[in-house]
């Protein structure tokens, strides 16, 4: 299995939801990551875990919640957010930077979120 | 500070012509990778190839293929013949090691390809 799985593929949401993004692998990565992409713009970096542990928070809102429960499962909890945050968000999963040095990342598919 | 410029914003051509796409990136470290990906219109980023800076033996697979000059700082990206199916966005991104054993992608701002048929 070589591919990573998002749901859901688009979501609508207030700003007084609480929606939750999903991203699963199984391709024994260690190192799963969130991006968010606007139109027309590369991919920003936000979050990345390295054996379910936070690394790195590229000071994201609170608004936005990662969370990791197991080595394949990545999860980004949504709270009042604003129209703004509309965009699509983007998880990827690679092997850890070892003797091979740092190793590319499989993106999955994404998420198309719209904030009314 | 790490950067990627990818100047041709835009780029239109006819079927079967080949393109080249243009990377160029600064660093300071002297170990770090650089990457290519395509991001079609279905929005999924498509991995194309890894290259570690100690390496710049050109790469070739299929109609694409890949010219690494350290001396001008340049990773540049052929379609040969090009199709159809070749129109999307493309991505050049350098990394640099993040903590946790992880990697960090800086990318460029893409180039989006037209092919025409």
């Amino acid at each position: 299995d070589t591919e990573v799985t998002q749901t859901p593929k688009h979501l609508v949401m207030g700003m007084t939801n609480k929606k939750s993004l999903k991203c699963e692998q199984h391709m024994g990565h260690r190192a799963m990551y969130w991006y968010k992409q606007k139109a027309k713009k590369p991919p920003e970096l936000m979050f990345v875990y390295s054996y379910e542990k936070l690394s790195i928070n590229e000071s994201v809102p609170s608004r936005f919640s990662p969370e990791c429960p197991n080595s394949s499962l990545l999860n980004l909890h949504l709270h009042a957010l604003q129209p703004e945050d509309s965009a699509l968000y983007l998880c990827a999963s690679s092997h850890e930077t070892g003797l091979a040095g740092v190793n590319e990342q499989f993106f999955g598919p994404g998420t198309r979120l719209t904030v009314l | 500070a790490q950067k990627v410029t990818q100047a041709q914003t835009e780029i239109s051509v006819v079927e079967k012509e080949d393109v080249t796409l243009d990377c160029v990136y600064e660093t300071r470290d002297t170990t770090y990778y650089l990457f290519w990906y395509k991001q079609p219109p279905s929005g999924e980023l498509v991995f194309l190839i890894r290259r570690n800076s100690f390496d710049e033996q050109n790469e070739i697979s299929g109609r694409y293929s890949w010219n690494f000059q350290k001396s001008t700082s340049s990773f540049n990206f052929t379609i040969t013949a090009s199709q159809v199916v070749d129109s999307a966005v493309y991505f050049c991104a350098l990394s640099e090691v993040g903590s946790g054993n992880t990697g960090k992608l800086i990318f460029g701002q893409g180039t989006t390809l037209q092919v025409k048929p």
